[in-house]
C-alpha cells in the first residue's frame, strides 16, 4: 500500500466509448502525476498536477484529458481512443512538484486499460 | 537532457550483495540521482535518492562519488522478491524519463 489507489484496476472499452480513470492519494501530497506504460517499453509522463494546475503536458493526443478537482484526486477522461491506447496507466503522487522531491513519487498499482 | 546508463540485465543469488551503476556523465550540478524498482504490472517503487557521497535507508545504499558522473544501488543480501526492474533517474534535468532500466533476476 503506498498511499495511491487507482480504480478500475481493468477496463476494456470499445474506441467510441467515453470512461474515466480515478486516482485518490491519501499522502497529504500537492503533486499528482499520468504516467503511460505500454508492453515492453518504458513509462512515458503524460501531465503533471501541482496544486490542482496542470504544470506539465507531454504532447499528449487530445483524446485523453485529465482533471485534477483538488489536490487529492486525479481523474483521466479518455474518449475514442485507438488500440494502440492500450497500456498500464499509472498514477503518482508527490509532495512537492519541485525537485528534489518531485522526484519521490509514489504510485498507485495502475489501471490495465484495453481498446478493442 | 543528463542521459543515464543502465546495465540491461544483471543476475544474482540470494543472500548476494547486488550493486547497480548507473552512469550520467552530463549531471547538472542542481541534479539528483534517484532509484526506483518496479515489479512487473505495478507502478514503481521509490528506493532512495541523494545527491552526494552516501545515502542509506532500511533497503538500500547509494553510493555517489565525488565527481557525481555515476552512482551506485546497493542491495544488501538479496532475495527473490528483489527480482524486478531498478531505474536510475537524474533529475530535474532529466524531466522525470525512466529509460529501459536494469532487469534484475534473482536465483535461488
Amino acid at each position: 500500500e503506498t498511499g495511491v489507489t487507482q480504480t478500475p484496476r481493468h477496463l476494456v472499452m470499445g474506441m467510441t466509448n467515453k470512461k474515466s480513470l480515478k486516482c485518490e492519494q491519501h499522502l497529504g501530497h500537492n503533486a499528482m502525476y499520468w504516467y503511460k506504460q505500454s508492453a515492453k517499453k518504458p513509462l512515458e509522463l503524460m501531465f503533471v498536477y501541482s496544486l490542482e494546475e496542470r504544470v506539465e503536458n507531454n504532447s499528449v493526443p487530445s483524446r485523453f484529458s485529465p482533471e485534477c478537482p483538488n489536490s487529492s484526486h486525479l481523474f483521466l477522461h479518455l474518449h475514442t481512443l485507438q488500440p494502440e491506447d492500450s497500456a498500464l496507466y499509472l498514477c503518482a503522487s508527490s509532495q512537492d512538484s519541485t525537485h528534489p522531491l518531485g522526484y519521490e513519487q509514489y504510485f498507485g498499482p495502475g489501471t490495465r486499460l484495453t481498446v478493442t | 537532457l543528463a542521459k543515464t546508463t543502465q546495465p540491461i540485465s544483471m543476475d544474482s543469488y540470494e543472500g548476494q550483495e547486488v550493486n547497480i551503476t548507473c552512469s550520467h556523465n552530463n549531471i547538472a550540478t542542481n541534479d539528483y540521482i534517484t532509484w526506483y524498482q518496479q515489479f512487473p504490472s505495478q507502478g514503481p517503487r521509490f528506493i532512495i535518492q541523494g545527491y552526494k557521497t552516501k545515502v542509506t535507508n532500511e533497503v538500500a545504499s547509494l553510493f555517489i562519488p565525488a565527481d557525481r558522473k555515476s552512482s551506485t544501488l546497493s542491495l544488501p543480501r538479496v532475495s527473490l522478491s528483489d527480482t524486478a526492474v531498478y531505474y536510475c533517474l537524474v533529475g530535474p534535468t532529466d524531466k522525470l524519463i525512466f529509460g529501459t532500466g536494469t532487469r534484475l533476476q534473482v536465483f535461488p
